[in-house]
């Protein structure tokens, strides 16, 4: 069925480095792709996302990368500060859907060390 | 009005309890979203309403019943709730996944604690 894994499951880097999350889907029709960060004891917020018709996407610190055939796509925060320290979850879903149902990998911890 | 409101924010109950959860959208969004989540997994959908219709039920127990009186509005019922019913309760909605407009946004959720 649909599935999305997503690594590594924790990541911990220094301020200032850069960090790589890494996400590959199952189902060959999705063409959407969030990523959501979520802070301790708030809701998950929608940081940037990605459609199919693209292979990259950047928004200041924060890139999506793209890659169809292999399905994977990956998130890289560069210049990481200590209030990137949170939990990200990756998602795919099926633009053609008249739920908009993601499936969601499985979530990584960031911790930025100062 | 930019934002998915929900309340309560903590809601303490009983397992004879009934309760019920509110959600809350201005943004003209048709498709509306109860999740739950536990600490550290990702939000596990529970129902999907579209246009104001239900889309999807995840298997969801039946102590768990939905609502969508109308096009801003998701209730969620609850009944006869077990401990490990404990968690988290999102509720998102999106603007109109059939034109492809999917982006999912989360309100702040309700703490639900069973005892």
């Amino acid at each position: 069925g649909e599935n999305v894994e997503q690594h590594p499951s924790t990541l911990s880097v220094q301020e200032g480095d850069s960090a790589v999350i890494k996400c590959t889907y199952s189902d060959s029709a999705s063409n959407y792709f969030p990523w959501y960060k979520q802070e301790l004891g708030k809701r998950p917020q929608l940081i940037i996302d990605i459609r199919s018709n693209v292979g990259e996407k950047k928004d200041q610190r924060i890139a999506v990368t793209l890659n169809k055939t292999a399905k994977h796509f990956s998130l890289h925060i560069t210049e990481t500060q200590p209030e990137d320290s949170a939990v990200y979850f990756c998602a795919a879903s099926r633009g053609s859907s008249n739920t908009g149902k993601l499936i969601f990998g499985q979530g990584t911890t960031l911790q930025v060390k100062p | 009005d930019t934002e998915v409101t929900q309340t309560p924010k903590h809601l303490v109950m009983g397992m004879t309890n009934k309760k019920s959860l509110k959600c809350e959208q201005h943004m003209g969004h048709r498709a509306m979203y109860w999740y739950k989540q536990k600490a550290k997994k990702p939000p596990e959908l529970m129902f999907v309403y579209s246009y104001e219709k239900l889309s999807i039920n995840e298997s969801v127990p039946s102590r768990f019943s939905p609502e969508c009186p109308n096009s801003s509005l998701l209730n969620l019922h609850l009944h006869a709730l077990q401990p490990e019913d404990s968690a988290l309760y999102l509720c998102a909605s999106s603007q109109d996944p059939l034109a492809g407009n999917n982006e999912q946004f989360f309100g702040p959720g309700t703490r639900l604690t069973v005892l």
